[in-house]
């Protein structure tokens, strides 16, 4: 069945470090693929999304780009921030059955330190 | 706006004792889902319902019963608490089943099953 994968953490980072989490999906068909992000004691908010190949997806200077090639949907940012500090989830839209619902990862926990 | 919103925050049951957790969204959405979310597990879906009148099994579906009560609620039922089922809920909501619509998400409940 369709399945992610992303890179298990905790990642750590100072202020201001370059940030890649890593995430590959396996999916039938054409995914739509997310990431979704949980602040502590909050529930999940969409962080961004792509629906074809090769969209990149970007907010709040987190980018990722639909890579059909390499089935990749990495996560990066230029120059954390403490604010940062979250759990993240990659997530694709599974259509096997009578509607659609997402498929997480099991989730990357971001500590950033100042 | 309220979104998505799903109560008890907080419950803590006894094995055997029996619960219903109460989401209700007013997006206007045709979708709605009930996941639960365990440390290094990510997100698993356990019942969702495509659109009012429907409801079909997730990922996880042993031990719990939904309704659709109507366009706006989505109701998940623990019918005998066991301790497998401490976790954290989320209901969501969509647009729809199509597979780039967003998926909206609850703050979740806290559930203990003592």
């Amino acid at each position: 069945g369709d399945s992610v994968t992303q890179m298990e953490g905790p990642v750590t980072l100072s202020e201001e470090a370059f940030l890649t989490i890593n995430c590959t999906y396996t999916a039938t068909g054409y995914p739509s693929l997310f990431w979704y992000v949980q602040y502590p004691g909050e529930g999940l908010q969409l962080l961004l999304k792509a629906t074809k190949a090769d969209d990149k997806g970007s907010n709040k200077g987190f980018e990722a780009t639909y890579r059909k090639e390499t089935t990749s949907f990495h996560l990066e940012k230029g120059s954390v921030q403490v604010s940062d500090s979250a759990v993240y989830f990659c997530a694709l839209t599974s259509a096997n059955q009578a509607g659609t619902a997402l498929i997480f990862g099991k989730g990357t926990t971001l500590s950033v330190s100042s | 706006n309220a979104g998505v919103t799903q109560t008890p925050k907080f419950q803590v049951l006894k094995t055997g004792q029996s619960m219903t957790l109460q989401c209700a969204q007013d997006m206007n959405h045709n979708s709605m889902y009930w996941y639960r979310q365990d440390p290094g597990m990510g997100l698993r879906l356990i019942y969702y319902s495509a659109s009012e009148g429907t409801t079909d099994k997730g990922e996880v579906p042993n031990g719990y019963n939904v309704s659709r009560l109507n366009k706006r609620e989505f109701s998940l039922r623990l019918e005998s608490a066991a301790p497998s089922q401490t976790s954290v809920y989320f209901c969501a909501s969509s647009e729809g089943p199509g597979s780039g619509n967003t998926i909206y998400f609850g703050e979740g409940s806290w559930l203990t099953v003592v």
